[in-house]
């Protein structure tokens, strides 16, 4: 199947500061992405879908101005967690589907904001 | 809007026992189904999935699903299970023309050796 890659795998900051993630789709162009949270023992939930060329689009209750999502490539897109704080310590997945819809994951962020 | 409901959530078994998994939806249109396999400190994988066609999915380690439009279900299931099934399931479903997948909570699976 697909692959899609995150960077970094894992990362610890200290409040208040900013923290980019990035997800690659390896083997196939996707001009369409997705960014979940997936808090422990919970399921994911998606928080925005990332869109190639255009702004992204978010879902209720998500700040955009604090998850900064760009879709540089149809290849790349970054979410930017900004001015971080200990609740936003969770797991970031996004996800991109190949050419017969069908999602492909990332490993996966682990963000801890200390 | 869709959404989707796995009644377990916890499922702990035996090695060789039979295993199903159930998962419902509900959206107002078209459906394309998903199972998503997450094992230990790993990433999604996918198990199998439904566009169309046969509602009987065949999937990867053994698992099949059944698509019953009319009861709004995409049950997973596994003749027998392996230690190595241990892992958590999600069911998953996002509509015919739209990207947006939508999970259910998961359902744990603790196969006992």
């Amino acid at each position: 199947g697909a692959v899609v890659s995150q960077h970094p795998s894992w990362v610890i900051c200290k409040s208040g500061t900013s923290v980019k993630i990035e997800c690659r789709s390896l083997d196939f162009q996707a001009t369409t992405m997705f960014w979940y949270r997936q808090f422990p023992k919970q399921s994911l939930m998606l928080m925005a879908t990332s869109n190639e060329g255009s702004k992204a689009t978010y879902e209720q209750g998500v700040e955009k101005d604090k998850f900064l999502i760009n879709h540089a490539s149809l290849t790349l897109s970054t979410l930017t967690v900004t001015s971080a704080h200990p609740e936003d310590s969770s797991f970031y997945i996004c996800s991109a589907p190949d050419s017969t819809d069908t999602q492909y994951f990332g490993p996966g962020t682990r963000l801890t904001v200390l | 809007a869709q959404s989707v409901s796995q009644h377990n959530h916890h499922v702990i078994l035996s090695e060789a026992a039979s295993l199903e998994l159930g998962c419902n939806y509900s959206y107002g249109g078209t459906v394309n189904l998903f199972w998503y396999v997450q094992y230990p400190g790993q990433h999604l994988q996918l198990l199998l999935k439904y566009f169309s066609g046969d509602p009987l999915v065949k999937g990867i380690k053994g698992f099949e699903a059944e698509f019953i439009k009319s009861k709004f279900s995409f049950n997973l299931r596994k003749p027998s299970v392996q230690w190595s099934d241990t892992a958590e399931y999600f069911c998953a479903v996002n509509g015919l023309n739209n990207n947006d997948m939508r999970f259910g909570a998961g359902t744990r699976l603790t196969v006992k050796p």
